[in-house]
């Protein structure tokens, strides 16, 4: 079975400030990783997701995440926010061979400040 | 190209009452999937349709049924809704491993 930890419930950062939304992942089994965005009464959207290949992988609106197996984590980052990145955020993971399904994270709320 | 489609958008229904959850998808995608999001708790998969003709419980089953009612449509149903079904519901769909594509959600209440 799978398992995803989001580290923190909410991220309170200043415009322009960067910013590091964590995530942890538990797994017997080779998986997929995603990162997707919920702005207010939405549905969700994805942001970016690690397949296979490159560690580093970059998403829309200027975020990138970085895969790191040894640790088991997939930490989302932006260098500089903008007050529009306000939203909440939630890292899932699906086994990579199976019919789809994801397992959410609990989500982080990231609250960008003027 | 109007992606998934979810109907009502709200919802109050009371105790005992029973009622449908519409999706559709024009993405031709096989996967179709139904979620409720609760404060703090991420999204759990209530049921999951991977191909027309085939659903399977997630997380969270109890006190709902679905219907794959073609390739494009996935309907959730509440047969005698309680408070603890008081949500927001979610459907989504995928052709591939684990990129979904989801709806703007319904918001139901059950008093």
């Amino acid at each position: 079975a799978q398992s995803v930890t989001q580290l923190d419930s909410q991220v309170p950062v200043f415009e322009e400030a960067p910013v590091e939304l964590r995530c942890n992942y538990s797994s017997s089994v080779s998986v997929y990783l995603f990162w997707y965005v919920q702005y207010p009464n939405q549905g969700l959207q994805l942001l970016l997701k690690y397949l296979s290949g490159s560690t580093l992988v970059k998403g829309i609106n200027g975020f990138e995440a970085e895969f790191n197996k040894s640790q088991t984590s997939f930490h989302l980052r932006k260098p500089s926010v903008h007050i529009s990145d306000t939203a909440e955020y939630f890292c899932a993971v699906s086994p990579s061979s199976n019919t789809g399904k994801l397992i959410f994270g609990q989500g982080t709320t990231l609250q960008v400040k003027p | 190209n109007a992606g998934v489609t979810q109907t009502p958008k709200f919802q109050v229904l009371k105790t005992g009452q029973s009622m449908t959850l519409q999706c559709a998808q024009d993405m031709n995608h096989n996967s179709m999937y139904w979620y409720r999001q609760d404060p703090g708790m991420g999204l759990r998969l209530i049921y999951y349709s991977a191909s027309e003709g085939t659903t399977d419980k997630g997380e969270v089953p109890n006190g709902y049924n679905v219907s794959r009612l073609n390739k494009r449509e996935f309907s959730l149903r509440l047969e005698s809704a309680a408070p603890s079904q008081t949500s927001v519901y979610f459907c989504a769909s995928s052709v591939m491993a684990g990129e979904q594509y989801f709806g703007p959600g319904t918001r139901l209440t059950v008093t």
